[in-house]
């Protein structure tokens, strides 16, 4: 799978809104930009995975460029409990490969 | 429905020793995923199931590690000789199919002491 370039960490206020980039260049036609968190001592969980157009979902939203190169997830009203580690993966459409995880962005929220 | 279900929660064995550790998926996942996370550090991938293909063990450390899975059901890690950097944190995830969500077990927090 191709690679994602993440910031190395983020500070938000709470209750304001957060946007996390993620930069894949070398992004193939096919490749989903799958998006996971992991809060403290647990294990990751889905955010939400988009191709082309922008997703939206009770979570989050992602916003794709038109050229796919980037993507940005955004958090609406950052909560104290949405301090995690963000990780934006690119997952090719057949699937044949492995789900891995770079480093992610982790985020911190101020109360 | 359950969801990922991993046991045992902890695990501490003696240097040397053998250690298997299971993950059972959620009913009518066809893929099945293991990562290693030592303590501060990211996830590290070590094999994917998917169906009846060969499982990628691409990411297996050392022959030392080693993992099945029944069908589309129950797998489980196996870590022979364990020395102290095994000790980790091992998280096992599954999918309806490959492309679709993953689902994450609570993991399995192994110390070799």
């Amino acid at each position: 799978d191709a690679k994602t370039t993440q910031p190395n960490s983020m500070e938000s206020n709470e209750e304001e809104p957060v946007h996390l980039p993620c930069n894949h260049s070398t992004i193939s036609g096919t490749d989903y930009i799958h998006w996971y968190r992991q809060l403290p001592s647990q294990g990751p969980e889905y955010v939400i995975h988009g191709l082309t157009s922008n997703v939206n979902n009770r979570m989050a939203s992602l916003a794709i460029a038109e050229d796919r190169k980037s993507s940005t997830l955004i958090l609406h009203r950052a909560t104290l409990r949405d301090a995690a580690v963000y990780y934006c993966i690119l997952r090719g459409n057949s699937g044949n490969t492995p789900l891995v995880f770079g480093k992610g962005t982790r985020l911190s929220v101020i109360a | 429905g359950a969801g990922v279900s991993q046991s045992p929660s902890n695990k501490v064995t003696e240097k040397g020793k053998d250690v298997e550790l299971r993950c059972d998926p959620i009913s009518g996942h066809t893929a099945l995923y293991w990562y290693r996370q030592r303590l501060g550090q990211g996830l590290e991938f070590l094999i994917y199931f998917q169906g009846n293909s060969a499982p990628d063990k691409s990411g297996l450390p050392s022959d030392r590690f080693s993992a099945e899975r029944t069908g589309e059901s129950v797998s489980t890690l196996t870590i022979q000789r364990t020395q102290q950097e095994d000790s980790a944190v091992y998280l096992c995830a599954s999918s309806f199919e490959a492309r679709t969500e993953a689902f994450f077990g609570q993991g399995t927090r192994l110390t070799v002491v």
